[in-house]
């Protein structure tokens, strides 16, 4: 499997309380992503990173940022969560963009109060 | 945006059977996709993939089929067992980065 690990696992908050999520990888990948999953949606990409401190949004980024200050991390962030928010978050990682596969983490099951 | 789907919701089949679960893509530019299986409480976990210029490719107990003229995508599995019970998803990757992810079919094994 790959050396994928996201915390917390499970989070139970408030509306408008700040949350963070980390993703850390042991595999030394240059890409990460971030997807929430929702029912009745495929995974849905939130932001990508594409190397430290680079980042760029995906199909669903409003309420939420990224950051990448080292290779093997990567954090969303929702600065004032959301009920709309409430998801499962999914980290995945590929050494190249496109035509290889993503490989992803257990998830961080979120849910806003 | 990509619509990946056509899945049918769920699907059972008795052990030892071979299952077939189907996916339609919606992109013709799509030259990349993938098979993912995802049992409950855990991330998707990688089967199989396949390039466009292929039109089958098998793996250990799974075949991928993919028919680009009705932009078509099947994961056949054979002797299906309890283990094989989860969700399954494909993906497609037009040029670049993005995946675009189907909503699933959940499978069941019946002893």
């Amino acid at each position: 499997d790959a050396g994928i690990t996201q915390s917390p696992r499970h989070k139970v908050t408030e509306t408008g309380t700040p949350v963070t999520l980390r993703c850390h990888q042991t595999e030394n990948h240059r890409y990460m992503y971030w997807y929430r999953q929702d029912p009745g949606h495929g995974l849905r990409l939130i932001h990508y990173s594409y190397g430290v401190k680079d980042t760029d949004k995906g199909e669903v980024s409003d309420g939420y940022s990224v950051s990448r200050s080292k290779t093997e991390d990567f954090l969303l962030t929702l600065e004032s969560a959301t009920s709309s928010q409430t998801s499962v978050y999914f980290c995945a990682i590929s050494e190249r963009a496109g035509r290889q596969p993503q490989h992803f983490g257990d998830g961080t099951r979120l849910s806003i109060l | 945006g990509e619509s990946v789907g056509l899945h049918l919701p769920t699907l059972s089949v008795q052990e030892g059977d071979n299952s077939i679960i189907n996916c339609a893509y919606s992109n013709s530019a799509s030259d990349y996709f993938i098979w993912y299986k995802q049992e409950s409480g855990k991330g998707p976990q990688f089967i199989i993939d396949i390039r466009s210029n292929m039109d089958k490719r098998q793996g250990q107990r799974v075949t991928v089929l993919l028919n680009k003229t009705v932009k078509h995508l099947s994961l056949q599995i054979a002797a299906t067992q309890p283990g094989d019970s989860a969700v399954y998803f494909c993906a497609e990757n037009p040029p670049g980065n993005q995946f675009y992810f189907g909503t699933g079919t959940s499978l069941t094994v019946i002893p």
